[in-house]
């Protein structure tokens, strides 16, 4: 059994471009969540979707930021024009139905913003 | 609001001396409890959790901690520390009551085990 697949698992930009996280969560888990972990700070949650539904968003920024979780393939995290304050370490993680507190955590992506 | 305070940035410890990482939390309903455990350039591990019961929970690689209602706190504990347990170790906290699994975490604190 597969555990959570993110990738890339590097990531370049330069200001101003988009960047495209994507998160494949373990078989039969419905729940992601991405978490974001900026140099010298510890995770902060971002957002928590279903399936095609976006649950919890209280940690996304407002701007720029969005997320998705489609009924087919990966959930999707998408910074526009991204600034060199976006530079961090982003988790995905997910869960089972109705299991909230057993989250198991992907490797992460890691965003450089040049 | 939930918070998370993990008292110690850094523990340097040396091998199989015991250990202890606070973590002390503040929410006004009930709560789980959760320690994970982060090596360098690796996503987070589930440590161990509380989330009812028994208010000592165990991990299989002899990490204790003991939830603590009336002090709010739930520390992590070994008896003995091997070089490998060097990591940094997140405290974390999620309110049930919620229904959305958030995690709050704390700031981490880097467990550096010394030969």
């Amino acid at each position: 059994n597969a555990g959570v697949m993110q990738n890339p698992r590097h990531l370049v930009r330069r200001r101003g471009q988009e960047a495209r996280l994507r998160c494949s969560p373990m078989k039969g888990h419905s729940h992601v969540y991405w978490y974001r972990q900026l140099p010298e700070e510890g995770l902060k949650f971002m957002v928590y979707l279903q399936k095609e539904n976006i649950i919890d968003e209280s940690g996304m920024p407002k701007e720029r930021f969005s997320a998705e979780f489609p009924k087919e393939g990966p959930s999707i995290l998408r910074i526009q024009q991204v600034v060199r304050g976006d530079s961090a370490a982003y988790f995905c993680a997910s869960s089972p139905p109705r299991q909230f507190y057993e989250q198991y955590f992907g490797p992460g992506t890691r965003l450089t913003v040049t | 609001a939930q918070s998370v305070t993990q008292l110690d940035s850094q523990v340097p410890v040396f091998e199989e001396a015991p250990v202890e990482l606070r973590c002390n939390y503040s929410s006004s309903v009930s709560v789980y409890l959760f320690w994970y455990v982060q090596y360098p350039n690796q996503g987070l591990q589930l440590l161990l959790k509380y989330l009812s019961g028994s208010t000592l929970v165990e991990s299989i690689n002899g990490f204790e901690a003991e939830f603590n209602k009336s002090q709010t706190s739930f520390h992590l504990r070994k008896p003995s520390v091997h070089i490998s347990d060097t990591a940094e170790y997140f405290c974390a906290v999620s309110e049930p009551s919620s229904n959305t699994g958030k995690l709050i975490f704390g700031q981490g604190t880097t467990l550096q085990v010394k030969p």
